[in-house]
């Protein structure tokens, strides 16, 4: 079946740093999203993309879907204790437009203070 | 507005018995999910209804597990003779469109943390 690969596993940094984890899928996707999930909580969207070299902004964050559409990235500039808790990317099923999402392992961002 | 609500938050049962995990949609949302998620691990795909419709089932882990959604709203997810390998967060989400959640935010209840001693 699909698989999403998710690196690093972890991920600590100072405030202020800039930080990125890195999504990689064996197929083609036609879209990715991006979810962040607080210690002790639930999975809440960030975002979607679609296009082939997509790039999106939200404030400190820039993901970008890659051309072939089989990779992507969250990039977070000037981390900040808020920034805590544990990044998922998701794809769906090949060829499918239904509901299952394949989610990534996720990337575990920790933020010193 | 109220988001997708579940219960019980925390279920602790004995190996053997039966457990039922309540999900609540957001009101209208046409899609619901079910998604198990072990400690340090993403979530993993348990089954999709659409309506009342259950169109993929295919995450269900074994034949104890049994998800409904009879009047397209509210879903139960039961797991018959729990095992301790059962032990996890199920997570539901729900999203708006018929046209699938592959193209749509999903939407995630607080999850039910079960625990099989």
């Amino acid at each position: 079946g699909q698989q999403v690969m998710q690196i690093p596993q972890y991920q600590h940094v100072q405030e202020g740093e800039d930080f990125t984890t890195y999504c990689n899928s064996s197929t083609t996707l036609s879209n990715i999203q991006w979810y962040k999930q607080r210690p002790g909580g639930h999975p809440v969207f960030l975002i979607q993309l679609v296009k082939s070299g997509e790039v999106k902004k939200q404030k400190r964050l820039t993901f970008q879907f890659g051309e072939a559409k089989k990779n992507s990235s969250l990039h977070i500039t000037a981390t900040q204790t808020t920034d805590v808790g544990t990044y998922f990317c998701a794809g769906p099923d090949r060829g499918s437009t239904l509901g299952r999402l394949y989610f990534g392992r996720g990337t575990q961002l920790t933020v010193w203070p | 507005g109220a988001g997708v609500s579940q219960s019980p938050r925390y279920k602790v049962a004995k190996r053997g018995q039966d457990v039922a995990l309540r999900c609540d949609p957001i009101s209208g949302h046409v899609s619901l999910f079910w998604y198990q998620q072990a400690l340090g691990q993403g979530p993993e795909f348990l089954t999709y209804f659409q309506n009342e419709a259950q169109l993929d089932k295919s995450g269900l882990p074994s034949d104890r597990f049994f998800a409904e959604r009879p009047e397209g709203s509210v879903s139960t997810l039961k797991i018959q003779r729990t095992q301790q390998e059962d032990s996890a967060v199920y997570l539901c989400a729900s999203s708006l469109d018929m046209a699938g959640g592959a193209y749509n935010e999903q939407f995630f209840g607080p999850g039910t943390r079960l625990t099989v001693l």
